[in-house]
C-alpha cells in the first residue's frame, strides 16, 4: 500500500521570503503522479502542482515549484516569495495506479505567511 | 457550472440519528469521490463511482454507510445510526477518466454528531 509521509505539521514564513515543504512516500509502482493540493480555512481544496513520475524535470507553476527526487521517493514543495493568501493546510498526495486512481493523503503541513 | 457542490455545509446531529449527504460534480465528469477527514488528519478515501457504478470502497466504509449515485449524476451518502466517531469533514470530488487527471474538491460538509 502507498503511504504518503509530512513531517512538518506547522511552518511560518515572512511575506516575501522563500519556504520548502517536505514530502516523502512509498511505493513499489514505477509510474505515478504525485500532486500538492492548498486548503485554506474554510475553503474548498484545491490544486497547486502536479508531478508524473517518469518526468524527470521538476514541475513549476508561477511561484511553485517541486523538488522531485525519485530514487529518494521525495517531493517537497518549494514556494517562492510567500504571500499572504498562501497561509493555508497543504498536503502532499500520490495518485494510485490503476482501479479507482483515489489519492493518498499525507497528513497536511499548516503554512502561516506572517506580514 | 461552477464546481463541485456540498450540501449541506454543516449538519449537526444527535447520535443515533441518520444523516444525508449531498454532492454535485461538475457535469462532465463521470468519476466520483467521497473521502473523510478528521482534525489534524489529510483527506482518506471512503468509496468511488463511476458513473452509475460504485466501483470501490473503502474498509473504513462500514455497514453503517452507504453511498449512492443515481444515473451518474449527482451522489449521496448517507449514514445510519450516526456515532460520535463519524463527526468529521466529509469531502467530494469528482474528475474525468483520464490518466492525470486532476481532481477538483467541493467545500465539504462537517459533520458534528453530539
Amino acid at each position: 500500500a502507498q503511504t504518503v509521509t509530512q513531517s512538518q505539521p506547522e511552518m511560518s514564513v515572512q511575506e516575501a521570503e522563500t519556504v520548502t515543504l517536505s514530502c516523502t512516500y512509498d511505493t513499489s509502482e514505477s509510474n505515478y503522479y504525485l500532486f500538492w493540493y492548498k486548503q485554506p480555512p474554510s475553503r474548498q481544496m484545491i490544486l497547486v502542482i502536479r508531478q508524473e513520475a517518469y518526468k524527470q524535470q521538476n514541475a513549476t507553476e508561477n511561484r511553485f515549484s517541486v523538488n522531485f527526487q525519485k530514487a529518494a521517493k521525495s517531493f517537497s514543495l518549494k514556494i517562492s516569495d510567500s504571500q499572504l493568501g498562501d497561509t493555508a493546510m497543504y498536503f502532499c498526495a500520490f495518485l494510485t495506479q490503476g482501479g479507482s486512481e483515489k489519492l493518498v493523503f499525507g497528513k497536511g503541513t499548516k503554512l502561516t505567511v506572517n506580514p | 457550472d461552477t464546481g463541485v457542490s456540498q450540501n449541506p455545509r454543516h449538519k449537526i446531529t444527535k447520535r443515533g440519528q441518520n444523516v444525508t449527504f449531498r454532492c454535485d460534480p461538475i457535469s462532465e465528469h463521470n468519476r466520483l469521490y467521497w473521502y473523510r477527514q478528521t482534525l489534524g488528519q489529510g483527506p482518506e478515501f471512503l468509496t468511488y463511482f463511476q458513473n452509475e457504478a460504485q466501483l470501490e470502497k473503502s474498509r473504513l466504509l462500514s455497514d453503517r454507510f452507504s453511498a449512492e449515485r443515481p444515473k451518474g449524476s449527482f451522489s449521496t451518502l448517507e449514514i445510519q445510526r450516526t456515532e460520535q466517531g463519524d463527526s468529521a469533514m466529509y469531502l467530494c470530488a469528482s474528475s474525468l477518466r483520464t490518466l492525470n487527471t486532476e481532481a477538483f474538491f467541493g467545500q465539504g460538509t462537517r459533520l458534528t454528531v453530539v
